[in-house]
């Protein structure tokens, strides 16, 4: 069966420090992958997506990136840290659109970021 | 754009009460819909997938529809307990070879003993 893992559960970082989110996927190849943004009240946002190694895609202008060094391995780092950044993150799956269109997404248990 | 509602925003029931949430959605055009549960400071967890050439699923005491022409789906809840208090977010599927979601901003349910 496919898992997601997601780490670190909690964060504190003071401004300007950097940021490293990881996430993983295991039990399944060639996953696409997602990182979201929920902000207090609010939905969640997509932040960036990746259908495939080094495939970065962003929807929004923002202080983050991400990366993909490996096919299940996601990650989501920053250079300096912004107040804005605070929120919870979330990592999600789903099969690729190339096997099937319109697949079960699954979630990570998300990082709560404070920057402080 | 697609964008996707989520009436009520919070919605307070007593225990035993059958309940309806409500997504709707802008673009007609899409792959799925899929129903989420969210625990206050948790991950999300996956209720109910439905494809767009479906009209409902079921699971246990959770039924979704999908009338996918008008852009709307309802979450039915029989028998409500204390244990399904959470936010439940609708999210639909579409968009080439990302296969992205988009989410409505949640119903805040609480059932009340």
């Amino acid at each position: 069966s496919q898992t997601i893992h997601q780490w670190p559960a909690t964060l504190v970082q003071p401004v300007g420090s950097p940021l490293s989110l990881e996430c993983t996927v295991e039990g399944t190849s060639n996953p696409n992958l997602y990182w979201y943004r929920q902000a207090a009240g609010r939905g969640l946002q997509l932040l960036f997506y990746s259908i495939g190694i080094d495939q970065i895609s962003s929807e929004v202008p923002q202080n983050l990136s991400a990366s993909r060094p490996q096919d299940r391995q996601f990650i989501l780092s920053s250079k300096k840290l912004l107040l804005s950044d605070s929120g919870f993150y979330l990592c999600a799956w789903n099969l690729g659109a190339g096997r099937t269109k319109g697949t079960e997404a699954f979630f990570g248990q998300g990082t709560r970021l404070t920057v402080v | 754009k697609q964008e996707v509602t989520q009436i009520p925003a919070a919605l307070s029931v007593p225990e035993g009460e059958n309940l309806v949430l409500n997504c709707s959605f802008t673009d007609s055009a899409i792959y799925n819909l899929q129903w989420f549960r969210q625990d206050p400071g948790k991950g999300l967890t996956s209720l109910l997938l439905i494809q767009s050439s479906q009209r409902e699923q079921t699971s246990g005491r959770l039924n979704a529809s999908l009338d996918k022409s008008s852009g709307r789906s309802t979450l039915y809840i029989a028998a409500s307990q204390p244990g399904d208090s959470a936010t439940y977010l609708c999210a639909v599927q579409s968009g080439g070879a990302t296969n992205k979601l988009i989410f409505g901003t949640g119903t805040l349910l609480a059932v009340q003993p």
